[in-house]
Protein backbone atom coordinates (compact mmCIF):
# COMPACT_ATOMS: atom_id res chain seq x y z
CA UNK A 1 0.00 0.00 0.00
CA UNK A 2 1.26 3.06 -1.17
CA UNK A 3 0.85 6.51 1.01
CA UNK A 4 0.52 10.20 -0.30
CA UNK A 5 3.34 11.15 -2.20
CA UNK A 6 3.40 14.95 -3.78
CA UNK A 7 5.49 16.89 -6.29
CA UNK A 8 7.62 19.02 -6.10
CA UNK A 9 9.04 18.59 -3.04
CA UNK A 10 10.39 22.48 -3.09
CA UNK A 11 10.19 25.28 -5.39
CA UNK A 12 11.09 28.95 -6.09
CA UNK A 13 9.00 31.13 -8.41
CA UNK A 14 8.94 34.72 -8.82
CA UNK A 15 5.33 37.06 -7.94
CA UNK A 16 3.20 36.83 -11.05
CA UNK A 17 3.88 33.32 -12.25
CA UNK A 18 2.19 30.52 -11.83
CA UNK A 19 2.73 27.25 -10.25
CA UNK A 20 1.11 23.45 -10.25
CA UNK A 21 1.50 21.39 -7.37
CA UNK A 22 0.93 17.17 -7.75
CA UNK A 23 -0.53 14.73 -5.83
CA UNK A 24 -0.75 10.95 -5.55
CA UNK A 25 -3.45 9.81 -2.89
CA UNK A 26 -3.40 6.70 -1.24
CA UNK A 27 -4.26 3.38 -2.56
CA UNK A 28 -8.29 2.95 -2.12
CA UNK A 29 -9.04 6.89 -0.73
CA UNK A 30 -11.49 8.33 -3.29
CA UNK A 31 -11.08 12.28 -1.58
CA UNK A 32 -8.15 14.79 -1.93
CA UNK A 33 -7.82 18.08 0.47
CA UNK A 34 -5.32 20.53 0.18
CA UNK A 35 -3.85 22.28 3.09
CA UNK A 36 -1.41 25.75 2.98
CA UNK A 37 0.26 25.78 5.83
CA UNK A 38 2.46 28.88 6.90
CA UNK A 39 5.29 29.34 8.96
CA UNK A 40 4.32 28.93 12.10
CA UNK A 41 0.51 27.81 11.72
CA UNK A 42 -1.52 25.28 11.39
CA UNK A 43 -2.40 24.19 8.32
CA UNK A 44 -5.25 26.03 6.58
CA UNK A 45 -7.94 24.07 4.62
CA UNK A 46 -8.01 25.17 0.67
CA UNK A 47 -10.41 22.74 -1.06
CA UNK A 48 -11.15 19.37 -1.21
CA UNK A 49 -12.20 17.11 -4.09
CA UNK A 50 -14.69 14.00 -4.92
CA UNK A 51 -15.15 12.32 -7.62
CA UNK A 52 -13.41 14.67 -9.47
CA UNK A 53 -15.18 17.69 -8.92
CA UNK A 54 -14.51 20.28 -5.97
CA UNK A 55 -17.11 19.97 -2.69
CA UNK A 56 -15.27 21.98 0.05
CA UNK A 57 -13.62 24.89 -0.03
CA UNK A 58 -12.14 27.19 2.25
CA UNK A 59 -10.99 31.22 2.12
CA UNK A 60 -9.16 31.14 -0.98
CA UNK A 61 -9.10 33.24 -3.80
CA UNK A 62 -10.54 32.18 -7.21
CA UNK A 63 -6.81 32.14 -8.47
CA UNK A 64 -6.15 28.44 -6.54
CA UNK A 65 -7.53 26.19 -8.49
CA UNK A 66 -7.76 22.16 -8.11
CA UNK A 67 -8.19 19.27 -10.05
CA UNK A 68 -8.74 15.32 -9.42
CA UNK A 69 -8.10 12.61 -12.19
CA UNK A 70 -10.08 9.47 -12.32
CA UNK A 71 -7.20 7.59 -10.55
CA UNK A 72 -8.27 10.25 -7.75
CA UNK A 73 -4.49 11.82 -7.97
CA UNK A 74 -4.94 16.14 -8.12
CA UNK A 75 -3.39 18.98 -8.92
CA UNK A 76 -3.09 22.24 -7.24
CA UNK A 77 -2.64 25.36 -9.26
CA UNK A 78 -2.08 28.82 -7.94
CA UNK A 79 -2.37 31.74 -10.46
CA UNK A 80 -0.34 35.59 -10.15
CA UNK A 81 1.71 34.28 -7.28
CA UNK A 82 2.04 36.53 -4.39
CA UNK A 83 4.89 36.77 -1.71
CA UNK A 84 2.44 35.43 0.90
CA UNK A 85 1.63 32.41 -0.87
CA UNK A 86 5.24 31.39 0.01
CA UNK A 87 3.76 27.79 1.95
CA UNK A 88 4.49 24.61 2.75
CA UNK A 89 1.56 22.83 0.52
CA UNK A 90 -0.49 19.76 2.10
CA UNK A 91 -1.74 17.28 0.20
CA UNK A 92 -4.29 14.98 1.99
CA UNK A 93 -6.18 11.69 0.72
CA UNK A 94 -9.01 9.88 2.77
CA UNK A 95 -11.95 7.91 1.76
CA UNK A 96 -15.14 10.01 1.55
CA UNK A 97 -16.30 12.23 4.41
CA UNK A 98 -18.59 10.34 6.71
CA UNK A 99 -19.07 10.16 10.62
CA UNK A 100 -17.11 7.02 11.14
CA UNK A 101 -14.24 7.36 12.58
CA UNK A 102 -12.16 5.91 9.57
CA UNK A 103 -13.64 8.16 6.69
CA UNK A 104 -12.58 11.19 8.54
CA UNK A 105 -8.99 10.38 9.10
CA UNK A 106 -6.57 11.67 6.54
CA UNK A 107 -3.69 10.76 5.07
CA UNK A 108 -1.21 13.13 4.40
CA UNK A 109 1.85 13.70 2.16
CA UNK A 110 4.84 15.60 3.27
CA UNK A 111 4.14 18.47 1.09
CA UNK A 112 5.45 20.81 -1.48
CA UNK A 113 7.27 23.82 -0.19
CA UNK A 114 7.06 26.85 -2.52
CA UNK A 115 8.96 30.02 -1.72
CA UNK A 116 7.65 32.88 -4.36
CA UNK A 117 10.91 35.43 -4.78
CA UNK B 1 -10.74 34.19 14.14
CA UNK B 2 -8.89 31.12 15.73
CA UNK B 3 -11.25 28.70 16.27
CA UNK B 4 -9.14 26.22 17.46
CA UNK B 5 -6.45 27.07 20.06
CA UNK B 6 -3.67 25.47 21.53
CA UNK B 7 -2.32 28.51 23.78
CA UNK B 8 0.80 26.40 24.69
CA UNK B 9 3.14 26.87 21.80
CA UNK B 10 6.10 24.45 23.31
CA UNK B 11 6.11 21.81 26.55
CA UNK B 12 8.89 20.13 27.44
CA UNK B 13 8.84 17.16 29.68
CA UNK B 14 11.28 14.04 30.95
CA UNK B 15 11.08 10.60 29.73
CA UNK B 16 8.31 8.27 31.33
CA UNK B 17 6.31 11.10 32.48
CA UNK B 18 3.30 12.50 31.45
CA UNK B 19 2.42 15.03 28.61
CA UNK B 20 -0.74 16.89 28.79
CA UNK B 21 -1.29 18.88 25.56
CA UNK B 22 -4.68 20.97 25.62
CA UNK B 23 -6.66 22.36 23.35
CA UNK B 24 -9.92 25.27 23.07
CA UNK B 25 -12.49 25.38 20.90
CA UNK B 26 -14.84 28.01 20.20
CA UNK B 27 -17.41 26.68 17.67
CA UNK B 28 -20.13 24.45 19.37
CA UNK B 29 -20.87 22.83 16.00
CA UNK B 30 -17.89 21.06 15.84
CA UNK B 31 -18.31 17.19 16.73
CA UNK B 32 -15.35 15.19 15.74
CA UNK B 33 -11.82 16.01 17.12
CA UNK B 34 -8.75 14.32 15.90
CA UNK B 35 -4.70 14.94 16.96
CA UNK B 36 -1.96 15.16 14.59
CA UNK B 37 1.89 14.60 15.02
CA UNK B 38 4.14 16.22 12.74
CA UNK B 39 7.99 15.40 12.48
CA UNK B 40 9.88 18.05 10.30
CA UNK B 41 10.11 17.26 7.02
CA UNK B 42 7.43 15.39 7.01
CA UNK B 43 3.36 15.77 6.86
CA UNK B 44 1.40 15.19 9.59
CA UNK B 45 0.25 12.02 11.05
CA UNK B 46 -2.98 10.99 12.46
CA UNK B 47 -2.39 10.40 15.98
CA UNK B 48 -5.62 9.53 17.95
CA UNK B 49 -9.78 10.92 17.41
CA UNK B 50 -12.59 11.31 19.55
CA UNK B 51 -16.29 11.83 18.51
CA UNK B 52 -18.49 14.94 20.66
CA UNK B 53 -20.82 11.93 21.95
CA UNK B 54 -17.77 10.69 23.69
CA UNK B 55 -15.60 12.11 26.61
CA UNK B 56 -12.23 9.69 26.39
CA UNK B 57 -10.73 7.80 23.46
CA UNK B 58 -8.04 5.66 24.63
CA UNK B 59 -5.34 4.05 22.35
CA UNK B 60 -1.96 2.87 24.03
CA UNK B 61 0.01 5.66 25.66
CA UNK B 62 -2.85 7.96 23.98
CA UNK B 63 -5.59 8.97 25.64
CA UNK B 64 -7.94 12.13 24.40
CA UNK B 65 -10.35 13.59 26.95
CA UNK B 66 -13.20 16.08 25.78
CA UNK B 67 -15.17 18.33 28.48
CA UNK B 68 -17.54 19.63 25.88
CA UNK B 69 -18.92 22.07 28.57
CA UNK B 70 -15.69 23.63 28.66
CA UNK B 71 -15.30 23.37 24.75
CA UNK B 72 -11.79 21.76 25.89
CA UNK B 73 -9.80 18.70 25.25
CA UNK B 74 -6.85 17.53 26.19
CA UNK B 75 -3.89 14.82 24.54
CA UNK B 76 -2.63 12.41 27.64
CA UNK B 77 0.46 10.48 26.63
CA UNK B 78 1.95 8.04 29.39
CA UNK B 79 4.78 7.15 29.10
CA UNK B 80 6.48 9.96 27.45
CA UNK B 81 8.94 8.34 25.25
CA UNK B 82 11.46 10.83 23.31
CA UNK B 83 10.35 9.64 20.05
CA UNK B 84 6.90 11.78 20.93
CA UNK B 85 9.32 14.54 20.24
CA UNK B 86 7.03 16.81 17.70
CA UNK B 87 4.86 18.85 16.55
CA UNK B 88 1.17 18.04 18.20
CA UNK B 89 -1.79 19.78 15.93
CA UNK B 90 -5.33 19.77 17.39
CA UNK B 91 -8.57 19.56 14.31
CA UNK B 92 -11.98 20.01 14.73
CA UNK B 93 -14.33 18.91 12.15
CA UNK B 94 -18.01 20.34 11.22
CA UNK B 95 -20.29 18.38 9.17
CA UNK B 96 -22.26 21.31 8.69
CA UNK B 97 -19.61 23.33 7.59
CA UNK B 98 -18.02 22.89 3.90
CA UNK B 99 -16.54 19.42 6.32
CA UNK B 100 -13.13 21.21 6.07
CA UNK B 101 -11.03 20.44 9.56
CA UNK B 102 -9.94 23.28 11.59
CA UNK B 103 -6.48 23.19 12.92
CA UNK B 104 -5.07 25.24 15.59
CA UNK B 105 -1.42 26.54 15.75
CA UNK B 106 0.12 23.51 17.28
CA UNK B 107 2.55 22.94 20.50
CA UNK B 108 6.11 21.63 19.82
CA UNK B 109 6.69 18.70 22.46
CA UNK B 110 10.06 18.06 23.39
CA UNK B 111 10.59 14.87 25.38
CA UNK B 112 13.76 14.88 27.30
CA UNK B 113 15.70 11.38 28.06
Amino acid sequence: ETGVTQSPTHLIKTRGQQVTLRCSSQSGHNTVSWYQQALGQGPQFIFQYYREEENGRGNFPPRFSGLQFPNYSSELNVNALELDDSALYLCASSLAWGRDSGANVLTFGAGSRLTVL
Amino acid sequence: DQQVKQNSPSLSVQEGRISILNCDYTNSMFDYFLWYKKYPAEGPTFLISISSIKDKNEDGRFTVFLNKSAKHLSLHIVPSQPGDSAVYFCAAFNAGNNRKLIWGLGTSLAVNP
